[in-house]
């Protein structure tokens, strides 16, 4: 699978909307973009995915370049409880490893009262 | 439903001893890998099983071993613990995602291993 990059860190002030970046320009077209956060002393929580839309959910918004070789995940209004580490995943959807995610060491996102 | 659930949730070895971990699926979830974490890093993949068999495996020594039941939980064993062992492990359970045909993974809280 092709490998992502984010920034190590980021801070938002609670209550405001928060974009993480990640960048993935060697993505290939049957690569899906994962986004997945972990919480401390929790394991990674999943939290949208997605191939060419923008999706949307209850936890986040996924926004895809047109070339998809950047996507951003976007928490609409940022809590304290959304402090975490988040790790942006490509996934090819042709892959037989199955359950073989590659994480990196994500983004390290405070929220600040 | 339940989530997945993994024990002991921390423990103690000494080196060149041997560990058992478990792991208990999310209902239905018939596929379970394990990850390993290692402090200030993200988690790495060690293998999965499905259907009683491992079907894939990362960049682990064969001391890393493990088992999947008929009611599809798990352990992991590793024998020979050396220091470099100490992490939070973490097991993860799927189904393939119905709508998009993408694996969707829910993790267990780990089991802490700390080797002296």
């Amino acid at each position: 699978d092709a490998k992502t990059t984010q920034p190590n860190s980021m801070e938002s002030n609670e209550e405001e909307p928060v974009h993480l970046p990640c960048n993935h320009s060697t993505i290939s077209g049957t690569d899906y973009i994962h986004w997945y956060r972990q919480l401390p002393s929790q394991g990674p929580e999943y939290v949208i995915h997605g191939l060419t839309s923008n999706v949307n959910n209850r936890m986040a918004s996924l926004a895809i370049a047109e070339d998809r070789k950047s996507s951003t995940l976007i928490l609409h209004r940022a809590t304290l409880r959304d402090a975490a580490v988040y790790y942006c995943i490509l996934r090819n959807r042709k892959s037989n490893t199955g359950n073989q995610f590659y994480f990196g060491t994500g983004t390290s996102l405070t929220v600040i009262p | 439903e339940t989530g997945v659930t993994q024990s002991p949730t921390h423990l103690i070895k000494t080196r060149g001893q041997q560990v058992t971990l478990r792991c208990s699926s999310q209902s239905g979830h018939n596929t379970v890998s394990w990850y390993q974490q290692a402090l200030g890093q993200g988690p790495q993949f060690i293998f999965q099983y499905y259907r009683e068999e491992e079907n894939g495996r990362g960049n682990f020594p064969p001391r890393f071993s493990g088992l999947q039941f008929p009611n599809y939980s798990s352990e992991l064993n590793v024998n020979a613990l050396e220091l470099d062992d100490s992490a939070l492990y973490l097991c993860a359970s799927s189904l393939p995602d119905r709508s998009s045909g993408a694996n969707v993974l829910t993790f267990g809280a780990g089991s802490r291993l700390t080797v002296l």
